[in-house]
C-alpha cells in the first residue's frame, strides 16, 4: 500500500507568519511520530500519537508548535509566528501496532522562513 | 543530549570498498536500528538488532552490537555509488506510554564511482 506521505514537499514563508504541515501515515498505523531535522543534524524528536491516547508533546520546542491527529489518522504540524530558526525539514513517520520499533518516514516537509 | 553518536561524521569511499559505521549509545536499549536518508529527505530502516544479538546480516549490510561497550558497527560491503547517503542509529527510548527514536547525528557516506 501507500507510504507515508507529507504536503506541502516545500514551504517558504515569512517570519511571522503561521504554517500548517500535513502527514497522512500509512492506513492502519496506530502510531505517529513528527521529527525536525536541521541542516547537517540528526532528527529531534517532537510529538508522538498513539491511538486514542494522549499525545507525549514533551519534544515540542516551544509554545508556537502544536499537532492535532483528527480520527486517529491525519496529523498537522502547526508552527505560528514562524522564526528563521523554524527553518528545517519536518519529518513524520508512523509504526504500526505490532511493530512499534520500526518508523515508516514521509519524504518531509522543508520549511524555510525568511 | 544525543542518544547516539556515530563517527566518522563524514566517509569518503571509492566503490567496492567497504564502509565502516560506527554508533555509541548511553542508556540500555532493548534494540537499535540503523537508518538510511537520502538527500535530506525521509529515513528509510534498514535493520534493526535486538540486545540479545551481537550480530546481524541483510545482503551487504553487516551490523554488530556490543551491549558491554553500548556501541554497534554498521558494515556495508562491496559499496556502491547508489549508497551515499547519511546513515543513522537509532534507539528507543520507552517511557510513560512513547517509545520514542532517538537518533544520532548521522554518518555522511560519499561512495565515489
Amino acid at each position: 500500500g501507500a507510504g507515508v506521505s507529507q504536503s506541502p514537499s516545500n514551504k517558504v514563508t515569512e517570519k511571522g507568519k503561521d504554517v500548517e504541515l500535513r502527514c497522512d501515515p500509512i492506513s492502519g498505523h496506530t502510531a505517529l511520530y513528527w521529527y525536525r531535522q536541521s541542516l547537517g543534524q540528526g532528527l529531534e524528536f517532537l510529538i508522538y500519537f498513539q491511538g486514542n491516547s494522549a499525545p507525549d508533546k514533551s519534544g515540542l520546542p516551544s509554545d508556537r508548535f502544536s499537532a492535532e491527529r483528527t480520527g486517529g489518522s491525519v496529523s498537522t504540524l502547526t508552527i505560528q509566528r514562524t522564526q528563521q530558526e523554524d527553518s528545517a525539514v519536518y519529518l513524520c513517520a508512523s509504526s504500526s501496532p505490532t511493530g512499534v520499533d520500526t518508523q515508516y518516514f514521509g519524504p518531509g516537509t522543508r520549511l524555510t522562513v525568511l | 543530549s544525543q542518544q547516539g553518536e556515530e563517527d566518522p561524521q563524514a566517509l569518503s569511499i571509492q566503490e567496492g570498498e567497504n564502509a565502516t559505521m560506527n554508533c555509541s549509545y548511553k542508556t540500555s536499549i532493548n534494540n537499535l536500528q540503523w537508518y538510511r536518508q537520502n538527500s535530506g529527505r525521509g529515513l528509510v530502516h534498514l535493520i534493526l538488532i535486538r540486545s540479545n544479538e551481537r550480530e546481524k546480516h541483510s545482503g551487504r549490510l553487516r551490523v554488530t552490537l556490543d551491549t558491554s561497550k553500548k556501541s554497534s558497527s554498521l558494515l556495508i560491503t562491496a559499496s556502491r555509488a547508489a549508497d551515499t547517503a547519511s546513515y543513522f542509529c537509532a534507539t528507543v527510548r520507552r517511557g510513560g506510554n512513547t517509545d520514542k527514536l532517538i537518533f544520532g547525528t548521522g554518518t555522511r557516506l560519499q561512495v565515489f564511482p
